[in-house]
């Protein structure tokens, strides 16, 4: 069974700061998401990665295979970046398994 | 574009009731994942429609039912609601074709059971 922990749960920083949120999962995965959610529900996809690193803007991801671990880091973050930060993974099954497993999320507030 | 688009947005019902929600997936998508989100937790995968039939689903009973039409949208139905059923259900789409699965989501639907 996929297990997907994020940390922390909550996070509070000031306008400017450099965000790092943490996620674990405890299976081989095909591929790694990273999403947005604001308050009202929408979800936005910010990453899919398998390996290495991407950036979008201010917002960078890594992931570590072979520690089983994914990291989003907002550089210079700003009141907007507000909003829940969900990672989930798809288990490497061969193709058969096609599902997303999420974490929990993480509340990010970014204060002026 | 207009993206993955779901209705209703919100839906307020009573326990014992069904209900219908409808996707429609972004233009080019030709698959169909359905997932409940209760309050505070992460979203959970009910199941995925890939040229009209169910190809994987999690660990929802047998009220909860979908359907993906020729054009690739999709309806989630959910019989005998329970109070439990309240959440926000979230439809995302992908295409198989490219096999990335990588997934866009709508807004989701609100669903109410009192």
């Amino acid at each position: 069974k996929n297990e997907v922990e994020q940390s922390p749960q909550n996070l509070t920083a000031q306008e400017g700061e450099f965000i790092t949120i943490n996620c674990s999962y405890s299976v081989g995965i095909s591929a790694l998401h990273w999403l947005q959610q604001h308050p009202g529900g929408g979800i936005v996809s910010l990453f899919m990665l398998s390996s290495g690193k991407k950036k979008h803007g201010r917002l960078i991801a890594t992931i570590n295979i072979q520690e089983k671990h994914s990291s989003l880091h907002i550089t210079a973050s700003h009141p907007r970046d507000s909003a829940v930060y969900i990672c989930a993974s798809r288990i490497n099954s061969g193709g058969s398994n096609y599902k997303l497993t999420f974490g929990k999320g993480t509340l990010l507030t970014v204060n002026p | 574009d207009a993206g993955v688009t779901q209705s209703p947005t919100h839906l307020i019902k009573t326990r014992g009731q069904q209900v219908t929600l409808r996707c429609s997936p972004k233009s080019g998508h030709d698959t169909v994942s359905w997932y409940q989100q209760a309050l505070g937790q992460g979203p959970q995968f009910i199941f995925q429609y890939y040229e009209e039939e169910e190809r994987q689903r999690g660990n929802f009973p047998d009220r909860f039912s979908g359907h993906q039409f020729p054009n690739y949208s999709s309806e989630l139905n959910v019989n005998a609601l329970l109070l439990g059923d309240s959440a926000l259900y979230l439809c995302a789409s992908s295409s198989a074709g490219t096999g990335l699965y990588e997934q866009y989501f709508g807004p989701g639907t609100r669903l109410t059971v009192t």
